[in-house]
């Protein structure tokens, strides 16, 4: 079974620039996740789709980050404008409804550093 | 904002020895209380997992123990091996979408 997939893995941009990532869950997964994990701490999670909705955005950032998750499969993140403190690892999970954390499987993540 | 508080930061043992790793949570609206294993490169993924009203769960070499009336848990890993080598998480589950809320993780190193 394919696992969790992000793009890219890398990414190195100056502060004030606007990046975006990429997830794509395992398939038949309804709920996906955004964590972010800053160096030496365990990852935050900035926001949760159930399909299409949003059920829980309350750590993210809104005047700087969004996500969206079209047909309730694909999502991406977008930071825009970047700043130093965003330097992290952007960890994108799924789970299947209704069975959430036990079924949750993690992506390699994207590490992102802001110069 | 709720919070999961671990340690220690590092952890060097022999292998074949015990390894012990402490969390501690603040308050009692959690669910579950799992730990994750992350290697290099890689996402959390989750290892063993424990109820509120469970004192103890061994699963192979790993032992969650818990004590609910000083809110604390602990992982035990038996007969350490350096393949176990990673970093490792406490976690407490809470809400109706079952958030996870993950400690600050603990680099464990066994050396041969």
């Amino acid at each position: 079974e394919a696992g969790v997939a992000q793009s890219p893995r890398y990414k190195i941009i100056e502060k004030r620039q606007s990046v975006a990532f990429w997830c794509n869950p395992i398939s038949g997964h309804a709920t996906l996740y955004w964590y972010q994990q800053i160096l030496g701490q365990g990852p935050k999670l900035l926001i949760q789709f159930q399909n299409n909705g949003v059920v829980d955005d309350s750590q993210l950032p809104k005047d700087r980050f969004s996500a969206e998750r079209l047909k309730g499969v694909d999502s991406t993140l977008k930071i825009q404008p970047a700043k130093l403190e965003d330097s992290a690892v952007y960890l994108c999970a799924s789970s299947l409804a209704g069975a959430t954390w036990e079924t949750q499987y993690f992506g390699p993540g994207t590490r992102l550093l802001v110069l | 904002q709720q919070q999961v508080k671990q340690s220690p930061q590092s952890l060097i043992v022999q292998k074949g020895g015990i390894s012990i790793i402490n969390c501690a949570y603040e308050n009692t609206a959690f669910d579950y209380f799992p730990w994750y294993q992350q290697f290099p490169g890689k996402g959390p993924a989750l290892l063993i997992a424990i109820r509120p009203d469970v004192s103890e769960k061994k699963e192979g070499r790993f032992t969650i123990s818990f004590n609910k009336s000083a809110k604390q848990f602990s992982l035990h890993i038996m007969d350490s091996q350096p393949g176990d080598s990673a970093t490792y998480f406490c976690a407490a589950v809470s809400g109706g979408y079952q958030k996870v809320t993950f400690g600050t993780g603990t680099k464990l190193q066994v050396i041969p």
